[in-house]
């Protein structure tokens, strides 16, 4: 069965052009997460869904940061005014349920800003 | 605010040593605690799952404990191989998110044949 895809898998951007990264999760999975690791770093966590409901947005950077899962189904994550500092791989997981389940993760897009 | 720590950054062995990776965390109210393993340039695969009730979970050659009350979880990987070669990140979720893992940093295995 399909797992978790994300597209692009790279991306170059330069700094102040707006990005949008895009999540597919297992088909029927309620929870989806965004994640941003950092090289050499384990991924932090950025926002929550559960369907099309955003319940926990605390791990975004900034307001630059947006995300939307309008179907309950497909996620995307928006970076508004990239900066270099975005640079990073951005993982997206999904969960049947969630509330702690096993999440299944995305191969993850490489943002490079310049 | 929980921190996840896991030592060593990096471990190199020769084929066929039992691998032990160390992963500990300051908030003991966990809902779970999960392994997962890092390809270069690829995402997270799930190696075990232990439930906060739980001592210890296996799974084939892996072997993972939890010790909820010192903070502490321990991965065995039993008889290495080279394809072992990855990082291994632990991460929890505690008992008041909604389901957010907190990774360490990972640890960076070299299994040399």
């Amino acid at each position: 069965g399909a797992g978790v895809s994300q597209s692009p898998r790279y991306k170059v951007a330069k700094r102040g052009q707006d990005v949008a990264l895009r999540c597919d999760p297992i088909s029927g999975h309620v929870s989806l997460f965004w994640y941003q690791q950092a090289l050499g770093q384990g991924p932090e966590f950025l926002t929550y869904f559960q369907n099309e409901a955003q319940l926990d947005k605390s791990g975004l950077p900034s307001d630059r940061f947006f995300a939307e899962r309008p179907e309950g189904s497909v996620s995307t994550l928006k970076i508004q005014r990239t900066q270099q500092e975005d640079s990073a791989v951005y993982l997206c997981a999904s969960s049947l349920l969630g509330g702690g389940e096993t999440q299944y993760f995305g191969p993850g897009t490489r943002l490079l800003v310049l | 605010k929980q921190e996840v720590t896991q030592i060593p950054a990096a471990l190199s062995v020769p084929e066929g040593e039992n691998l032990v990776l160390n992963c500990s965390f300051t908030d003991s109210a966990i809902y779970n605690l999960q392994w997962f393993r890092q390809d270069p340039g690829k995402g997270l695969t799930s190696l075990l799952l232990i439930q906060s009730s739980q001592r210890e979970q296996t799974s084939g050659r892996l072997n993972a404990s939890l010790d909820k009350s010192s903070g502490r979880s321990t991965l065995y990987i039993a008889a290495s191989q080279p394809g072992d070669s990855a990082t291994y990140l632990c991460a929890v979720v505690t008992t008041d998110s909604w389901g957010k893992l907190q990774f360490g940093a990972g640890t960076q295995v070299v299994v040399t044949p």
